[in-house]
């Protein structure tokens, strides 16, 4: 089993729609939690990054964190079709590695 | 440098040949990663490097691969006696820092191994 699952999708959803991703992991030392996007035969980009459980806000992208569960989140509110792309969960401990899922394909429909 | 460059942007080689990828990372960047991405998958883990020390090689597949980093820069990943298997891109990524979750991303290197 690995140690991050995401659901590897692909999601569909209307123009204006809100897209719910998650991801859970099983290791507890993850403190810091990432959300990265990765467009078509580009590299992965940062969107989000929260350390401690609770939710953070950035314009439309909300993350949460529920360590107690092991659940990460993120919410894309009002969405458009630029933000039909991969979107990968990743997570760390205080150093080394970084742990990517298998990220969710998202398509948003005009 | 103003981004990750990586090279060769495209990589194709038979079977049983040696191939070395190059990435150079952020200037300012101390932590450097290397991953590998099958289509449709996450980046897997391979190896990364703080400044010229490589703390956690745990991710390469198995002692064919190698990576260096020699002068805390620049950094290669070679891939002795090329396999089918091996067919996949690999990922550069620098971080300006080791305990960082930001990653920067290379365009990567895709290789075939026919």
């Amino acid at each position: 089993q690995k140690e991050v699952e995401q659901d590897p999708g692909p999601l569909s959803v209307p123009e204006g729609a809100i897209v719910s991703l998650n991801c859970t992991y099983s290791n507890s030392a993850f403190q810091y939690f990432m959300w990265y996007r990765q467009y078509s035969r580009k590299g992965p980009e940062l969107l989000m990054y929260t350390y401690s459980s609770g939710n953070k806000e950035d314009g439309r992208f909300t993350a949460q964190v529920d360590k107690s569960s092991k659940y990460i989140s993120l919410f894309i509110r009002d969405s458009q079709p630029s933000d039909s792309a991969t979107y990968l969960c990743a997570m760390k401990g205080s150093w080394g590695k970084l742990q990517f899922g298998a990220g969710t394909q998202v398509v948003v429909t005009p | 440098g103003a981004g990750v460059s990586q090279s060769p942007r495209y990589k194709v080689t038979k079977r049983g040949q040696d191939v070395t990828l190059r990435c150079d990372p952020i200037s300012s960047h101390a932590t450097l990663y290397w991953y590998q991405q099958a289509l449709g998958q996450g980046p897997e883990f391979l190896t990364y490097f703080n400044y010229e020390a490589q703390p956690d090689k745990s991710g390469l597949p198995s002692d064919r691969f190698s990576a260096e980093r020699p002068e805390g820069s620049i950094s290669t990943l070679t891939i002795q006696r090329t396999e089918q298997r091996d067919s996949a891109m690999y990922r550069c990524a620098s971080s300006p820092a080791r305990g960082s979750g930001e990653l920067f991303f290379g365009e990567g290197s895709r290789l075939t191994v026919l």
